[in-house]
């Protein structure tokens, strides 16, 4: 069976500092992955997702990027933080088809102060 | 823009009821519909997901999908307050680029 791994679970990080994040998927070859923040109040936002090793495609212009240097492994990053990046970072992976189920990962709770 | 919109609720049901969501997509373009429950605090998880008109069942839970009204509907039977959490509706794309276009959730609450 497929598992996706998420960490940290929380993170507290004073504005200004960098951020990484990373998201691994077992139990699979070649998914689609994503990034997506979860905003007190508001609903799912897409910030990125990839099709394959170092394809990365980003939907919304900010501070945050994305890389997956290998198959499985997913990882967003920030220089600098800002206070409006607080929120609930998840991860997806779908398998390699159009419009296929995405399946979330445990989250990261990310705090900037 | 695509977009999925979903009555914020919160929607509040007796234990036992049926429970009624509702969601509506813009994109004719979309072909499969998918339901997630989300849980307060934790990531949201798929229930269901249909691509065909009609109804699809699964143990307590139907989703309903009509096509020509651009409307998707997810009924929970026999409601038991283990189901009170917001509901996710999501639109596939259509097309090749893979992405689902969440609506913002209906909190539902089933009181004992």
């Amino acid at each position: 069976s497929q598992t996706i791994h998420q960490w940290p679970a929380t993170l507290v990080q004073p504005v200004g500092s960098p951020l990484s994040l990373e998201c691994t998927v077992e139990g699979t070859s070649n998914p689609n992955l994503y990034w997506y923040r979860q905003a007190a109040g508001r609903g799912l936002q897409l910030l990125f997702y990839s099709v394959g090793i170092g394809q990365i495609s980003s939907e919304v212009p900010q501070n945050l990027s994305a890389s997956r240097p290998q198959d499985r492994q997913f990882i967003l990053s920030s220089k600098k933080l800002l206070l409006s990046d607080s929120g609930f970072y998840l991860c997806a992976w779908s398998r390699l088809r159009i419009e296929g189920e995405q399946y979330f990962g445990p989250g990261t709770r990310l705090t900037v102060t | 823009q695509k977009e999925v919109e979903q009555n914020s609720g919160p929607l509040s049901v007796p234990e036992g009821a049926i429970a009624s969501l509702n969601c509506t997509y813009s994109d004719r373009g979309s072909q499969s519909f998918f339901w997630y429950r989300q849980y307060s605090g934790k990531s949201p998880e798929l229930i269901m997901f249909i691509y065909s008109n009609g109804d699809k069942e699964d143990g307590r839970f139907t989703a309903q999908l009509n096509k020509a009204s651009q409307y998707v509907s997810l009924l929970i039977r026999d409601s038991q307050p283990s189901d009170s959490a917001t509901y996710l509706c999501a639109a596939g794309s259509g097309g090749s680029n893979y992405k689902l276009t969440f609506g913002k959730g209906t909190l539902l609450t089933v009181n004992p």
